[in-house]
């Protein structure tokens, strides 16, 4: 089965721009969706298919795909979106689903 | 507002199986989606584990070596999951959740609290 691979920690100033990758032979195929996880708290979707925010989103996510490569921006972070960040998304054969390994995003 | 709650016992003999109930209200699970067990152990990443719809097969991460089973019951409108032969590599908390495919992507839009499960003698 294929993997996705994401960067373990990502910082970024407030207020400036942060890219989170996902690549993955899978994401040739399929759209990734994003959750954000806070401590202590279960996942929420942030982004699904092309890049369509979930209800409730602020418009600073956005996501972008290229080859086996997705991506998560956020333009202007905030220190609320201090969390960890899980790409996930479909692979085949087997009709099974496959997160990343998630990337901690500090926000200084 | 869909609302899932997942219940069941916190603690876990090694070698006993594992059996989690997820209960959903403001949704039928029997309209449609698949619905689906994720875990996370602990200080580590998500790990999909497995997911049905109404009506099909359930479908398993192949590395988990087939000790999961997942079932739908419509008429308490809940799905379970239980694995047998439980290890301390099956600590974790797990989570219940609402899967849905659109647009080229699978998600999942709700998502229950989670329950810890420890395995231990």
């Amino acid at each position: 089965s294929s993997e996705l691979t994401q960067d373990p920690a990502v910082s970024v100033a407030l207020g400036q721009t942060v890219r989170i990758t996902c690549q993955g032979h899978s994401l040739r195929g399929y759209y990734a969706s994003w959750y954000q996880q806070k401590s202590g708290q279960a996942p929420t979707l942030v982004i699904y298919s092309r890049n369509v925010r979930y209800s409730g989103i602020p418009d600073r996510f956005s996501a972008s795909s290229s080859g086996d490569t997705s991506s998560l921006t956020i333009t202007g972070a905030q220190a609320e979106d201090e969390a960890d960040y899980y790409c996930m998304s479909r692979d085949d054969p087997g009709n099974h689903l496959i997160f990343g390994g998630g990337t901690k995003l500090t926000v200084l | 507002q869909v609302q899932l709650q997942e219940s069941g016992p916190g603690l876990v003999k090694p070698s006993e199986t594992l059996s989690l109930t997820c209960g959903v209200s403001g949704y039928s699970i029997s309209d449609g989606y698949y619905w689906g067990w994720i875990r996370q152990p602990p200080g580590k990443g998500l790990q999909w584990i497995g997911s049905m719809h109404h009506g099909e097969t359930a479908v398993f991460n192949p590395s988990l070596k087939s000790r999961f089973t997942i079932s739908l019951d419509t008429s308490k409108n809940q799905f379970s999951l239980k694995s047998s032969s439980v290890t301390a590599a099956d600590t974790a908390i797990y989570y219940c959740a609402r899967e849905f495919s659109w647009g080229g992507s699978w998600y999942y839009d709700f998502w229950g609290r989670g329950t810890v499960v420890i395995v231990s003698s």
